[in-house]
């Protein structure tokens, strides 16, 4: 039972280039969400998603976009990356009303 | 949206003293989540609250529920090393919404004796 994995675990991207980070849960959770994490800011919340097929909107949306590909799976996605977009991401899922799981996290810098 | 604050920002403690932290809100909640982020990692969850008035532990940590359900408190006892990181709290308003939203987060530091 490997709970939240996310991939890759770091990665650097130029300016405008594009990335999928990639979320998977094993607790078959209907729920999954997709934060940033940035230096004094606490969690930040990019997308989520109640069920599957399901996605909305979050705090943060601005210069992504999310896919629920199945239960299991929440990928999310940058068109094109900014400098600002550097961060540390992290994905989550729970059952809706009770405590999140989260992963490793993804840590990203865009130059 | 609600704001979350959370205070104090960061402490400083030594190996064996206490640690108080809170969490106000301006609006209620109906559930309180408590979270410890170690260096590098990701948050997980220490304690949930669903009731007002609602105290509970976790090994040498307690959590309290407020009684105006805009707040929220985490002690901890005998702080030892491993307890360093930052800890969050986090909970979904009142009024139909399940998602968290999370307070900026206490940066604990603990020097041995």
């Amino acid at each position: 039972n490997a709970g939240v994995t996310q991939t890759p675990k770091f990665q650097v991207l130029k300016t405008g280039q594009s990335m999928t980070l990639q979320c998977a849960q094993d607790m078959n959770h209907n729920s999954m969400y997709w934060y940033r994490q940035d230096p004094g800011m606490g969690l930040r919340l990019i997308y989520y998603s109640a069920s599957e097929g399901t996605t909305d909107k979050g705090e943060v949306p601005n210069g992504y976009n999310v896919s629920r590909l199945n239960k299991r799976e929440f990928s999310l996605r940058l068109e094109s990356a900014a400098p600002s977009q550097t961060s540390v991401y992290f994905c989550a899922s729970s059952e809706m009303g009770l405590g999140q799981f989260f992963g490793p996290g993804t840590r990203l810098t865009v130059l | 949206g609600q704001q979350l604050n959370q205070s104090p920002q960061s402490m400083f403690i030594q190996e064996g003293e206490d640690v108080s932290m809170n969490c106000t809100s301006s609006s209620i909640f109906n559930t309180w989540l408590w979270y410890k982020q170690d260096p590098g990692e990701g948050p997980v969850l220490l304690i949930a609250l669903y009731k007002a008035g609602e105290l509970t532990s976790n090994g040498r940590l307690t959590a309290q529920f407020g009684i105006t359900r805009k707040d929220s408190f985490l002690n901890i006892s005998a702080s030892i090393p491993s307890d360093v990181g930052i800890y969050f709290c986090a909970g979904p308003a009142s009024g139909g919404s399940y998602i968290p939203t999370f307070g900026r987060g206490t940066s604990l530091i603990v020097s041995s004796v």
